[in-house]
């Protein structure tokens, strides 16, 4: 089954650090493409990024650029988001995703983590 | 960045009724697009990508269609868990993608 797992949520405190997990397992995780999308509470979806494990290709969207790092770690099919000094406003749902592929080429996001509540509050 | 605009945002629809959600973007996207479903509690899924193909396991009563700037996903005859908020989401290949703002599909 092809999934992708999360971490587990988080409360933070104003000015730390954090690093969020999503483990892929069922398919080859270096051939896709992993999405972070962010929801803030009662709102709706935001793309914040994406990276290719197999090379660490890495773009990020004009609203999260410099505010926080992808990564991936092919040797463990893992990919991570994190910040380097939160603030109260990162209170939110970070999903990861794959982008799906087919013999068209790339598409949408086809398979999404269940999620990773993070909460920063003093 | 393309903009991309969801109406109506809220959608009030009886069971067994036809629902059409629109999407409109900022500047031409080919059809490069998807559509996602999100009930409460729940991570999206994909309904639509490409603007008109149906994702594996989605039912035939989900279509989309369109292109370039207008967008549409239509539910034939709304069932009991069709009843959730709808995005769609430009994507492509320079990687710097946008969702709408969401449709919340009510009975």
């Amino acid at each position: 089954e092809v999934q992708l797992v999360q971490s587990g949520a988080e409360v933070k405190k104003p000015g730390e650090s954090l690093k969020i997990s999503c483990k892929g397992s069922g398919y080859i995780f270096t051939n896709y493409w992993i999405v972070w999308v962010r929801q803030m509470p009662g709102k709706g979806l935001e793309y914040m990024g994406i990276i290719f494990p197999g090379d660490s290709d890495t773009r990020y969207s004009p609203s999260f650029q410099g505010q926080v790092t992808i990564s991936a770690d092919k040797s463990i099919s893992t990919a991570y988001l994190q910040w380097g000094s939160l603030e109260a406003s990162d209170t939110a749902l970070y999903y990861c995703a794959r982008r799906g592929f087919d013999s068209g080429g790339y598409f949408g996001m086809d398979v999404w983590g269940q999620g990773t509540t993070v909460t920063v509050s003093s | 960045e393309v903009v991309m605009t969801q109406s109506p945002a809220t959608l009030s629809v009886s069971p067994g009724e036809r629902a059409t959600l629109s999407c409109r973007a900022s500047q031409t996207v080919s059809t490069n697009l998807a559509w996602y479903q999100q009930k409460p509690g729940q991570a999206p899924r994909l309904l639509i990508y490409d603007a008109s193909a149906r994702a594996t396991g989605i039912p035939a009563r989900f279509s989309g269609s369109g292109s370039g700037t207008e967008f549409t996903l239509t539910i034939s005859s709304l069932q009991s868990e069709d009843f959730a908020v709808y995005y769609c989401q430009h994507y492509d290949n320079r990687l710097s993608w946008t969702f709408g703002q969401g449709t919340k599909v009510e009975i």
